[in-house]
């Protein structure tokens, strides 16, 4: 029943690693999102597809890549881990773009060491 | 550039007093507001949301209105129990933004008994 899953929700890894977090929602919903979240709570959007499509691309290192495989999933790909990505990950879901609430998944924190 | 800017935390009050969490924004066209809700170790929960001006929205006994002449977006509750302590996030977003939220700061609230 679960809305918005992610996977992992822990995530430890050391410098320099690769890791993957996966994301899918069963809400029927076209738009998918990726939000980081700071030590100090504060949320900033990182990339959005719609349909598949990419449409929003903050200015985030290029050692981040997300991926639609289908409009249900959204996988962020992490190269070369750094101390400064150790945050809460976040997706979330929406029907459309425009205005509409979005859903966010459980979050996944994770911690470089 | 469009901004929300929340009253900063933590709030510490008694169960069964009023709460009041400040929004104020910033934007270039119209947008539609919202207020989030996360509760430890959990991702955001929509609580309410108003899409345009005088619009009340409503919740779980939260309430905000929009208030265009003021460009505001205050949350209030006539009697918060220990339940409701969590972070309480303001975000807004507008038609042509592909979806994109803008979030206040979050705003840390303490009920103790």
């Amino acid at each position: 029943d679960t809305a918005v899953s992610q996977t992992p929700k822990y995530l430890v890894t050391q410098m320099g690693n690769d890791k993957s977090i996966k994301c899918e929602q069963n809400l029927g919903h076209d738009t998918m999102y990726w939000y980081k979240q700071d030590s100090k709570k504060f949320l900033k959007i990182m990339f959005s597809y719609n349909n598949k499509e990419l449409i929003i691309n903050e200015t985030v290192p290029n050692r981040f890549s997300p991926k639609s495989p289908d409009k249900a999933h959204l996988n962020l790909h992490i190269n070369s881990l750094e101390l400064g990505d150790s945050a809460v990950y976040f997706c979330a879901s929406s029907h459309g773009t425009v205005t509409y609430e979005q859903y966010f998944g459980p979050g996944t924190r994770l911690t470089v060491t | 550039g469009d901004s929300v800017t929340q009253m900063e935390g933590p709030v510490t009050l008694s169960e069964e007093a009023f709460l009041t969490i400040n929004c104020t924004y910033t934007a270039t066209g119209y947008p539609s507001l919202f207020w989030y809700v996360q509760y430890p170790g959990e991702g955001l929960q929509l609580l309410l949301k108003a899409t345009k001006a005088d619009d009340k929205g409503s919740n779980k006994g939260f309430e905000a209105t929009y208030r265009k002449e003021t460009t505001s977006f205050h949350l209030e509750k006539g009697s918060v129990q220990v339940s409701d302590s969590a972070v309480y996030f303001c975000a807004l977003s507008l038609t042509d933004s592909w979806g994109k939220f803008q979030f206040g700061a979050g705003t840390q609230v303490v009920v103790t008994p």
